[in-house]
């Protein structure tokens, strides 16, 4: 069975980069033509979906509204995909998730979230 | 980016009533719609994609609905354990978006 596992700090200081990790288990990052996203929720808030990589790292798609702070990378030999957001501020206090979009039907992917890490809790605070 | 609107933003039902949820699109998504259920603390499960399939595993008292812009999450007989907050998603377009999420508190 897949598995999906954040890590990562669990503070980080305002204007500094934020970077997590999420790491495979279960299957490779490599298999098959999915994608591999990050979704992050506000205290208390809704889900905001901040972007994805494509499975062989050839293509990456962003959130408008973080595209310039975020880059989302593989590393097929660790089967581990990361996130890094630069500049941060207290705005990006959230708990972060690791998700694949995996649901297939013919031969489309639908774009729903199929599985999901556990979540981590990220701070900005000085 | 398409908005995603949810109503109600709460309820609050008893054990064995049916509950309905509706999702609203700000443009048409044919039926690229999914539910999650989110439990405190826990990460979101999906429940219901292209807007009416059951995902593998969900019991069958969840159901979905709709197509274009309108869509509706119907859970036939409320029990305990779906005390939750259920959200919307889009994934007609890039980026996908959720809708602000429906609490539904138990009686």
């Amino acid at each position: 069975q897949l598995q999906l596992q954040e890590s990562g700090p669990g503070l980080v200081k305002p204007s500094e980069t934020l970077s997590l990790t999420c790491t495979v288990s279960g299957g490779s990052i490599t298999r098959s033509s999915y994608y591999w996203d990050w979704i992050r929720q506000p205290p208390g808030k809704g889900l905001e979906w901040i972007g994805s990589v494509y499975y062989i790292g050839t293509t990456t798609h962003y959130n408008p509204s973080l595209k310039s702070r975020v880059t989302i990378s593989l590393d097929t030999s660790k089967n581990q995909f990361s996130l890094m957001l630069s500049s941060v501020t207290a705005a990006d206090t959230a708990v972060y998730y690791c998700a694949r979009p995996g649901i297939w039907s013919g031969h489309s992917e639908v774009g729903a979230f199929d599985i999901w890490g556990q979540g981590t809790m990220v701070t900005v605070s000085s | 980016d398409i908005q995603m609107t949810q109503s109600p933003s709460s309820l609050s039902a008893f054990v064995g009533d049916r509950v309905t949820i509706t999702c609203r699109a700000s443009q048409s998504i044919s039926t690229y719609l999914n539910w999650y259920q989110q439990k405190p603390g826990k990460a979101p499960n999906l429940l219901i994609y292209a807007a009416s399939t059951l995902h593998s595993g969900v019991p069958s008292r969840f159901s979905g609905s709709g197509s274009g812009a309108d869509f509706t999450l119907t859970i036939s007989s409320l029990q305990p354990e779906d005390f939750a907050t259920y959200y919307c998603q889009q994934s007609y377009d890039t980026p996908p978006t959720f809708g602000g999420g429906t609490k539904v508190e138990i009686k």
